[in-house]
Order: C-alpha cells, then structure tokens, then sequence
C-alpha cells in the first residue's frame, strides 16, 4: 500500500522562526504530493502541490520541496505568527484521478 | 461562489441504525469525494463519484455506500453502524476530476456520533 507519514503529530515554533514540516512516502514515488490546511472543526483547505518532477515550490512564505531519493517532501512556514497555528496535512495521489492518501498530519503551533 | 455544503452538520445515532450524508459540490464542480476522519486513523478516502458514476473506492467495508445525482450532489449511506464509524464526514469537490491533479474544496464536514 502507497503510506504516507508525517513523523511528528505536534511541532511548537516561537513566532518569527522558520517552521519545517516533514512528509515521508514508501513505495513507488507520487506524481504529485499536495499540503493542505486544517483548523478545528473545518474541512482542509488546499495550500501547495508539487509534482514528481519539480523540487521546489513557493507562494507567498510557504515553500515545498519534493526530493525522490529520500523519500520526503519539507514544507517550510518562513516568518510564522500565531495565525498560522493549525494542523498541516500531507497528502499523496493512490490511484487514478481524485484518489488521494493524507497523512495524518502535524499539528503546528506558533507560540508569540 | 459558494463552498461545498454538507448537511447534516452534527448527528447522532445509536448502534444498528443507518445513516445518510449530503454534500453539495461547488457549482460546476463534477467530482466528489468522501473521506472519514478520525484521531487515530486520519483522513481515509472513501469513494470518489464523477457523472453518477463511482470511479474510486477505498478499503471500506460494504455497509459504506455512496451515490451521485445528475445535478453533482452526492450522498453516502452508512448502514448497520457501528461505535467505530463515530467519525468526521468529509466531502470535497473538484472541477473536472481529471487524472491530472486538481485542487479539492473540502466542505466543513457532518460529525457522526454513534451511540
């Protein structure tokens, strides 16, 4: 089965700092990974995707890499504030079309 | 344009009963897909539907059913339910559902409780 893991559930970062999170893949490499946003008692908001073929991607202080030999895509909040508290979801294409396996994400929390 | 709608918001059944979820996709939207969301499994795919049709299925088992209508509104029925099917019900539409990637708008979920 195509899994997909995000290794930490929780990640505490002071306001201003750079905050890294990391998704790891087995098996066959995705065509694509995407990042997605979840606030409590909200459905995901898509943020980025990056296809296999890409390493990098950016909008606005969110930047995704996408690295095939290891396995592992970085997701990196540059300058986060406290607005960006919220669980962050990682999530792979598993088959055709809109089939898509999530992580179970990581729960990011910006301390002022 | 409006989001994706899901109706009911909160439910509660007991054990042995059926339930029944809605979703409205986004208009012009014409692929749907379920997801469960638990603490301790994440989101699961369920099935996704493109013109009436179910053309993606995850590893549920069959008390877990889904339809789409002509006009892309999707409904999934969950029979027989179980402690473990306590869970939130996510919907998420995309345009065209084409095999190449597509953004998904998730609704904001029916949160199922069963007793």
């Amino acid at each position: 089965s195509q899994k997909i893991e995000q290794n930490s559930e929780a990640l505490n970062i002071q306001e201003g700092k750079t905050a890294t999170l990391t998704c790891n893949y087995t098996n066959y490499s995705p065509a694509y990974l995407q990042w997605y946003r979840q606030d409590p008692g909200r459905g995901p908001v898509f943020l980025l995707l990056i296809r296999e073929n890409e390493k990098e991607k950016r909008k606005e202080r969110l930047k995704v890499t996408f690295d095939t030999t290891l396995k592992q895509s970085l997701f990196h909040i540059t300058a986060s504030q406290p607005a960006d508290s919220a669980t962050y979801l990682c999530a792979r294409n598993s088959g055709g079309y809109q089939k898509v396996t999530f992580g179970i994400g990581t729960k990011l929390q910006v301390i002022p | 344009k409006a989001g994706v709608t899901q109706t009911p918001r909160y439910l509660i059944k007991t054990r042995g009963q059926q339930v029944t979820l809605s979703c409205s996709p986004i208009s012009g939207h014409r692929s749907v897909s379920w997801y469960q969301q638990t603490p301790g499994q994440g989101l699961q795919f369920l099935f996704e539907y493109f013109s009436e049709t179910q053309r993606n299925k995850g590893n549920f088992p069959g008390r877990f059913s889904g339809r789409q209508f002509s006009n892309s509104r999707s409904e999934m029925n969950v029979s027989t339910l179980e402690l473990g099917d306590s869970a939130l019900y996510l919907c998420a539409s995309s345009h065209t559902g084409d095999i190449t990637p597509e953004t998904q708008y998730f609704g904001p979920g029916t949160r199922l409780l069963v007793l």
